[in-house]
């Protein structure tokens, strides 16, 4: 596809179980992000992959989220044990290589999660 | 005090007149700065990137940037109804990997 492809888009979980979200970056992006956004709020940064690489996973709220980009293409975030406060929007983006020549991001649909 | 920061708003602007956006940045090395427009339950998308000090037009959309104020702007000229949207501030920083958003300023165009 052209653009970054998530799944799945909408996702209900009861408290406690564990939640996989899919993100398909566009093709020959070398960079991929992931960012939470609740209501009302700018979107969090979570982590960052180049290819295969996790370079940042600074914004990792706990030790139940975990994201993996085995191949260097696509990517899971990973969330265990969820709780009422991991519901938010779960948006991916990716760049082209050169990321530091100023290219910026471009963002999936997201995938919404709500935890009951 | 937050990496990025925004009027949440809520901006009501007259059809037709200028809005003004701001946003105000900490880190001093920042080298790349965007404004994305967000409609509600849409992804962010890119409207304006600029990279250096002064202003950057494109089409009715005008960037401006001061890095010794830390501060960049985004002017939206003969507003439209269209235009009613979130706008979220976001900022590379001298880490030169992720990028921040501010909480964006929820922007209304009243006909």
């Amino acid at each position: 596809g052209a653009g970054v492809s998530q799944s799945p888009r909408y996702k209900v979980a009861k408290r406690g179980q564990d939640v996989a979200l899919r993100c398909d970056p566009i093709s020959g992006h070398v960079s991929l992000f992931w960012y939470q956004q609740a209501l009302g709020q700018g979107p969090e940064f979570l982590t960052y992959f180049q290819n295969e690489a996790q370079l940042d996973k600074s914004g990792l709220p706990s030790d139940r989220f975990f994201a993996e980009r085995p191949e260097g293409s696509v990517s899971t975030l990973k969330i265990q044990r969820t709780q009422q406060e991991d519901s938010a929007v779960y948006l991916c983006a990716s760049s082209p290589p050169q990321l530091d020549s100023g290219n910026t991001i471009y963002f999936g649909e997201g995938s919404w999660l709500t935890v009951v | 005090q937050k990496e990025v920061e925004q009027n949440s708003g809520p901006l009501s602007v007259p059809e037709g007149a200028i809005a003004s956006l701001n946003c105000t940045y900490s880190d001093r090395g920042s080298q790349s700065f965007f404004w994305y427009r967000q409609y509600s339950g849409k992804s962010p998308e890119l409207i304006m990137s600029i990279y250096s000090n002064g202003d950057k037009e494109d089409g009715r959309f005008t960037a401006q940037l001061n890095k010794a104020s830390q501060y960049v702007s985004l002017l939206i000229r003969d507003s439209q109804p269209s235009d009613s949207a979130t706008y979220l501030c976001a900022v590379r920083g001298s880490s030169a990997s992720k990028i921040i958003f501010g909480s964006g300023t929820r922007l209304s165009i009243r006909p």
